[in-house]
């Protein structure tokens, strides 16, 4: 079975803070990606990786970089963490480009104080 | 507005019952996607359905797609309490940005 790891499912951070969400995927997939998920919201994509050190912008960026310097890892970069990034974030990874089936991982609900 | 949006946003049955959920969407897709996110975890993927087809099974999901309506609908046979979740369809958007959109989701709850 395809595994997506997420490195921790819950933080609570302070703003002004530099943040690192760290996503593995176990399955060779060449695409990952970066939702955040909030009530009423739904899911919006924030990056997504199509190879290593690609990457695309994807509805709400700002305030976020993404790293991918191997294919198996796709880090979210929150560089000076605010309230207003309080939200589950939601890591995935394709094997069939940006429209195929995603696998997730099981989601970092993160707290900025 | 969203390019996905189901309907209706909750939905309560007994268990064993039927549960119907409905997504709209606005412009021309390749394939629909549903998903189901248990409280609290990631999404997981249930079914893929294809513009050229019209139903698609698996296991006791059902899904059909009215491309002429731009609808999709995820039955859900014999409802169990497991079955408990929120389900989101996903299309992908293929002018301008290119992704996979997100409805809202439905929240499906099965009582004993």
């Amino acid at each position: 079975d395809v595994k997506v790891t997420q490195s921790s499912r819950y933080l609570v951070k302070r703003t002004g803070e530099k943040v690192f969400l760290e996503c593995v995927q176990d399955m060779d997939h060449e695409n990952m990606f970066w939702y955040r998920q909030d009530p009423g919201l739904g899911l919006r994509l924030i990056y997504f990786s199509y190879d290593v050190k690609m990457k695309e912008k994807g509805d709400i960026p700002e305030g976020y970089s993404v790293s991918r310097e191997k294919k198996e890892r796709f880090s979210l970069i929150l560089e000076s963490a605010s309230t207003n990034q309080t939200s589950m974030y939601l890591c995935a990874s394709s094997p069939d480009g940006r429209w195929g089936e995603l696998f997730f991982g099981e989601g970092s609900r993160l707290t900025v104080l | 507005s969203q390019q996905g949006e189901e309907d209706p946003q909750a939905l309560s049955i007994q268990e064993g019952e039927n549960a119907t959920m409905n997504c709209s969407y606005k412009t021309s897709i390749n394939n629909l996607q549903w998903y189901r996110q248990n409280s609290g975890r990631g999404l997981v993927h249930l079914i893929l359905i294809r513009s050229n087809e019209r139903e698609k099974h698996s296991g006791r999901l059902r899904v059909t797609l009215d491309t002429s309506k731009k609808s999709s609908s995820l039955l859900i046979t014999a409802s169990r309490a497991a079955d408990t979740a929120s389900y989101f369809c996903a299309t992908d958007v293929l002018q301008g940005a290119q992704k996979l959109v997100f409805g809202q989701g439905t929240r499906l709850t099965i009582n004993p």
